[in-house]
This record gives structure tokens, sequence and C-alpha cells, in this order.
């Protein structure tokens, strides 16, 4: 059973960078694409962008120009940087798998992290 | 603003049935994306919950069914019961791009 696993710091200071990893065990990094979402408190899911195995990104355009995603495959783990964070990247982030599908496309993400509580803070 | 409307909020009662809303357009749902539905319950990971339209995961009891037609999709839930309350969030892609809905809260009264 897969299961992922979201690490780093909880509390950064404004327009500074926001890292987090996701480790993922019980299974291999390979072959999918992995997301990050987030979730501010009491609000809804944003989708911040995926990674391919390969290296190859993918975006949410309203946070495109701030984020970059990385993945080290020998250590099981992929991560995010959101850059010049505001109070507004206050939110709890998960990372989540997904695979692609000839016929189908895109799958669900599943599994998900527990998540992780960042605030942005001086 | 979400890409995908949901309403903010449904209720009923215990052994009811209650549908779920999720609006989209012709550059997500209506180009084909397939709609997946997330439940996520008070201070936990959204889990899923319906993939692929219509199709429950192993483990999620068939009260639960997903439905979609053109732009839209729905996620019904029968025989109501209290473990069900809890926020809904439906999902797509667009552009192949993830979105979701805003979320909607289900109240069992």
């Amino acid at each position: 059973q897969v299961q992922l696993q979201e690490s780093g710091p909880g509390l950064v200071k404004p327009s500074e960078t926001l890292s987090l990893t996701c480790t993922v065990s019980g299974g291999s990094i390979s072959s999918y694409y992995w997301s990050w979402i987030r979730q501010p408190a009491g609000k809804g899911l944003e989708w911040i962008g995926r990674i391919y195995t390969s290296g190859s990104t993918n975006y949410n355009p309203s946070l495109k120009s701030r984020v970059t995603m990385s993945v080290d495959t020998s250590k099981n783990q992929f991560s995010l940087k959101l850059s010049s964070v505001t109070a507004a990247d206050t939110a709890v982030y998960y990372c989540a798998r997904a695979y692609y599908d000839f016929w189908s496309g895109y799958s669900p993400f599943d599994p998900w992290g527990q998540g992780t509580l960042v605030t942005v803070s001086s | 603003q979400s890409v995908l409307t949901q309403p903010p909020s449904v209720s009923g009662a215990p052994g009811q049935r209650v549908t779920i809303s999720c609006t989209g357009s012709s550059s997500n749902i209506g180009a084909g994306y397939d709609v997946h539905w997330y439940q996520q319950l008070p201070g936990t990971a959204p889990k899923l919950l319906i993939y692929g339209n219509s199709n429950r995961p192993s483990g999620v009891p068939d009260r639960f069914s997903g439905s979609k037609s053109g732009t839209s999709a729905s996620l019904a839930i029968t025989g109501l019961q209290a473990e069900d309350e809890a926020d809904y969030y439906c999902q797509s892609y667009d552009s192949s791009l993830g979105v979701f809905g805003g979320g909607t809260k289900l109240t069992v009264l």
C-alpha cells in the first residue's frame, strides 16, 4: 500500500520561499504523476501542479511564476518550492499521486498524504 | 472562484437521498475529462469516493453513486447516515491541468 508523507517547515516568513518534500513509501515513485494540492483553513482545494518522474512539470497558471517542483527518484521523493510567499499562501499542503492512461486520460488523485500546515507569518 | 461550481451546502435527514451537483464548461467536463469525487471528513485528507464519473473504489458503499452529462456531473448519496456528514469535492481536468469544485458541506439533520 503506497503511502505519502509531507515534510517541511511549518512556519515561513513573508517574501521567503516555502519548501516541502513528499516521501513515497510502499511503492515506486516511477511512472506516476505527483501533485501538490493546498487548502487554506475553511476553504476549498487548489491544485498547485504536478511533476512526472521524468522531471516534466505542469503548474497552475495562477501560481506558475512562483512554483518549482523537482523529483528525486533515488530517494522516492518529490518537492515543492513556492517563492515570495504571503499570508495568502497559508494552508494545509497535500501531496497526491495520479497516473495517465491513454484511454481514460489522467486519473484521480489517490492516495493523498495526510497534509502539512504551513503558516506564513513574521 | 473555482473552475467547477458546486453548491456550498446541502442537507438531508437520515435515510434520505441527497445530490450534489458539479457544473463545469466546455474546456473541462464538457471536453470529455472524467469527473472524480472526494469526501473530506473534518481534520483529515480528502479520500477518493467516485472515480471516472461513476466508479466506486473498493470499500466505498454502493449508497454513493456518480453520473456525468454534458458539462455537469452529480454525486448522489442514498440512505443518508450520520457518518456521511463531511465536505465533498468534485475534480476534473481543464486543458490537462487539475481543477476542483469549491466543495459542498453535507449536513445530516
